[in-house]
This record gives C-alpha cells, structure tokens and sequence, in this order.
C-alpha cells in the first residue's frame, strides 16, 4: 500500500519567514495530494491540495509543488504569521479524493514572533 | 453551513466494554469516512462508506470494529470489548462523493480513552 513520508518532524521559524515542508509517497498510481493543518483539539483542516496533472498551486500566501518523477510534494508558507504554528500533514490518495487518505506523521511548525 | 459534528467528544470506559461513537456529515454529502489517530501521529483510514454501504472497510483493525450507516447520513463506529490500545481520537469526514476529487471534511473528532 501507499506509504507517506514528511520531513522534518519539527520545524520553527521566525515570523515573516518562509517555512517548506516536505513529503514522498511510495504508490505512482497516487493521483490526489492534500494538506491539512491541525490545531489542537480540533480536527484537520484543508487548506491546499493539488492533483498530479499540475506542477504546482497557489493561494495567497500558501503553495503546493508536486514533482510525480520523483515522487514528492512540497507546502511552501511564506511570511508566516504565529497563527500559522499549528501540526500539518500531507496526504496522498491513489484514486482520486473518494477514497481513502494515506498520511504523513506530520510536521509541528512554531513561528516565532 | 454546519460543519461535520461527532458526539460525544470526549469518553472514558473501561477495558472490555463496548462504546458507540457516532458521526453527522456535512448535508447532502453522501460519502463519509472514518480514520483514527494516535497521539503523535497522523490519520489512519478505517472504513469509507459511499451512502449506506461500506466501499473500502479494508482500514477496520478486527472484527471488534464495525460500522454502519443505515440512512446514508449519520453514521456510528461500534467497538465491542475494547482494549487499552483502542484509546485514540477517531475522527469522522465527509465529501460531496460523486465523480471527481472532492474534499474530504473532518470533524472534531472524538477522543477515547480506554482505562
């Protein structure tokens, strides 16, 4: 089965700051790429996804890139904001959204203010 | 809109009881998964069903876990004789189902502890 990797576990950066995350699934039949953020005690939120006939996406101050060769994509956050420190996972769905999501163990992102 | 909502949000049992979790989707979202997530870690899928009946319960971990959604809207995770290592936050989603990628929502979640 699928199998999703992020990296790193941990990241802190000061606010103003860009911030990357990264991650590489194992399946090439994945065709569906989300993320979400979680704060705690509330239940994961989409905030970007990208589908694998694009490169890559934006919005705002959010991007998503997605590299199918090498089997990676990337959350890039610039001019991050302490309101943007929160757990964040990538996911990855070989059929499509109706179906189930494969995560990543997350990565806790702290910006510094 | 109303968001997904699960009930109750919290609930503490004792090993070998049984306890019903129950999850209300998004209106008019005819798909609805179920995943659990342990402390440091990130969702694992359980069950997906698309309207009443259960696509893909590849995810149950035995045959303590069962899960049904009757009317194609609310849905409840049963665990019969649960464990210490049942203790978890089970999170429900939901999506628009249909063709196409469709978002999958999550609700709060549900945090159990098993004593």
């Amino acid at each position: 089965g699928e199998n999703v990797e992020q990296h790193p576990s941990t990241l802190s950066v000061q606010e103003g700051d860009s911030a990357v995350i990264k991650c590489t699934y194992s399946d090439s039949a994945s065709n569906y790429f989300p993320w979400y953020k979680q704060e705690l005690g509330k239940g994961p939120q989409l905030i970007i996804d990208i589908r694998s006939n694009v490169g890559e996406k934006k919005d705002q101050r959010i991007a998503v890139t997605l590299n199918k060769t090498a089997k990676h994509f990337s959350l890039h956050i610039t001019e991050t904001q302490p309101e943007d420190s929160a757990v964040y996972f990538c996911a990855a769905s070989p059929t499509g959204a109706n179906s189930k999501l494969t995560f990543g163990k997350g990565i806790t992102l702290s910006v510094r203010p | 809109g109303a968001g997904v909502s699960q009930t109750p949000s919290n609930k503490v049992t004792e090993k070998g009881k049984y306890v019903e979790l129950r999850c209300d989707p998004i209106s008019g979202h005819t798909a609805l998964y179920w995943y659990r997530q342990s402390l440091g870690q990130g969702p694992e899928f359980l069950i997906y069903f698309q309207g009443t009946g259960a696509a893909d319960d590849s995810g149950l971990p035995n045959d303590r876990f069962f899960a049904v959604r009757p009317e194609g809207s609310v849905s409840t995770l049963k665990i019969q004789r649960t464990e210490r290592g049942d203790s978890a936050v089970y999170l429900c989603a939901s999506s628009r189902g249909g063709t196409g990628y469709n978002e999958q929502f999550f609700g709060p979640g549900t945090r159990l502890t098993v004593l």
